[in-house]
């Protein structure tokens, strides 16, 4: 089946400083990846949808400054927090859409195994 | 290795009950998760289980044995819109999530 990774997959970090995070789709092209963050025991939150070559898709109440998207690639997409505070701390988890080329396009989301970011 | 298995597709009649199995394996247990995904839509939250035994939440039920790594969503009194993809997924030891391939549900008249 289809393989997305995410890099890294912990990361701690001091407030101020920002965190990349990559989603990397490893055997397919992607050319959707979802972005989203989830605190423990609850549901994934949808942060944006980003598309290839074209900016991303924030969802209501998260903060496009704050939480960088860059969808350069087919098989690359990458969220930036920058300044981040205590409160950014949280699971963040991207999935990717394949695309199937030629007749139609695969809905299928692929999800990578998520990133634990700790801000001190 | 770390597996999550369930099935593949499954079809069932509008009004009936259906039972989704997921089994797994992985290092460490820190919970079991149902989600529900509609086609080209982002993946919605239907269960947690972290304990053994039953969880109901309306017509949705999600039961967990952790001595046989098993789990099952059952839904009640299927609708038309019950249609969709559902996915098992486990937090392991390290907090990462393990996802199961989901299983395509579908329902007829």
């Amino acid at each position: 089946g289809a393989v997305v990774s995410q890099h890294p997959s912990r990361v701690i970090c001091k407030s101020g400083t920002s965190v990349k995070i990559e989603c990397r789709s490893l055997d397919f092209q992607a050319t959707t990846m979802f972005w989203y963050r989830q605190f423990p025991k609850q549901s994934l939150m949808l942060m944006a949808t980003s598309n290839e070559g074209s900016k991303a898709t924030y969802e209501q109440g998260v903060e496009k400054d704050k939480f960088l998207i860059n969808h350069a690639s087919l098989t690359l997409s990458t969220l930036t927090v920058t300044s981040a505070h205590p409160e950014d701390s949280s699971f963040y988890i991207c999935s990717a859409r394949q695309f199937a080329g030629g007749m139609s396009i695969q809905e299928t989301q692929y999800f990578g195994p998520g990133t634990r970011l700790l801000v001190l | 290795g770390q597996n999550i298995d369930q099935p593949t597709e499954m079809t069932a009649t509008e009004g009936a009950i259906v039972q989704i199995n997921c089994t797994y394996q992985t290092s460490g247990f820190n919970g079991l998760f149902w989600y529900q995904q509609h086609a080209g839509e982002a993946p919605t939250f239907l269960s947690y289980n972290v304990l053994d035994g039953l969880e109901e939440k309306g017509r949705f039920s999600s039961f967990l044995s952790r001595s046989k790594g098993y789990s099952y969503l059952l839904l009640k009194e299927l609708q038309m819109k019950d249609s969709a993809s559902y996915l098992c997924a486990v937090m392991d030891s390290n907090y990462q999530l393990i996802w199961g391939a989901g299983t395509k549900l579908i329902i007829k008249p």
